[in-house]
């Protein structure tokens, strides 16, 4: 029972490139979020998926987009990097809204 | 702006003293949580009280709520080195879809 995954761990991108960030949970749940964190923001929502089939946008949907490929996976596109994308993004789901459950993080550098 | 904003930012504090830190939110909600971040790590859950609750417990962890006053307070007591992390509460409001919003979090060291 691996919770949830994220790859990857790490990444670096040059202005104007594109990446998805890939998110996996074995725990059967039907929510799962992407945030972002940055030094002294606190988390940010970007998007969510409620259950399988639906996303809604967050706090900071812009720039981003969203894919609910199944009921385990939730993945976060990119498709055109900025420097103001650099961030930590954590992945999270629960079992309705309440008390979530977070991946490791990827740590994301814009150059 | 944030619905959950935590006080102090940063709280230093000896091994064995007791550890406070405050949450302050704006609108109505359904359950206030405590989350607990390692450095470089992602979020565990700590605690949830629901908004008719007044005080939980679990562990060395007390969680209060105040719904008249908005605002809820984390105390950890006997603090261990290992409790050096930061920590945040986070909210769903009445009013809201099915999400959670995030403090900036506390950031609280145990010094030996």
């Amino acid at each position: 029972n691996a919770g949830v995954t994220q790859t990857p761990k790490f990444q670096v991108l040059k202005t104007g490139q594109s990446m998805t960030l890939q998110c996996a949970q074995d725990m059967n749940h039907n929510s799962m979020y992407w945030y972002r964190q940055d030094p002294g923001m606190g988390l940010r929502l970007i998007y969510y998926s409620a259950s399988e089939g639906t996303t809604d946008k967050g706090e900071v949907p812009n720039g981003y987009n969203v894919s609910r490929l199944n009921k385990r996976e939730f993945s976060l596109r990119l498709e055109s990097a900025a420097p103001s994308q650099t961030s930590v993004y954590f992945c999270a789901s629960s079992e309705f809204w309440y008390t979530q459950y977070f991946g490791p993080g990827t740590r994301l550098t814009v150059l | 702006s944030q619905q959950g904003e935590e006080d102090p930012q940063a709280l230093s504090i000896q091994e064995g003293e007791n550890a406070t830190m405050n949450c302050s939110y704006k609108t109505s909600i359904n359950n206030l949580q405590w989350y607990r971040q390692n450095s470089g790590r992602g979020l565990v859950h700590l605690i949830l009280i629901r908004s008719n609750e007044r005080e939980k417990h679990s562990g060395r962890l007390r969680v209060t709520l105040d719904t008249s006053k908005k605002s809820s307070s984390l105390l950890i007591t006997a603090s261990r080195a290992a409790d050096t992390a930061s920590y945040f509460c986070a909210t769903d409001l009445i009013q809201g879809a099915q999400k959670l919003v995030f403090g900036q979090g506390t950031r609280l060291t145990i010094n030996p």
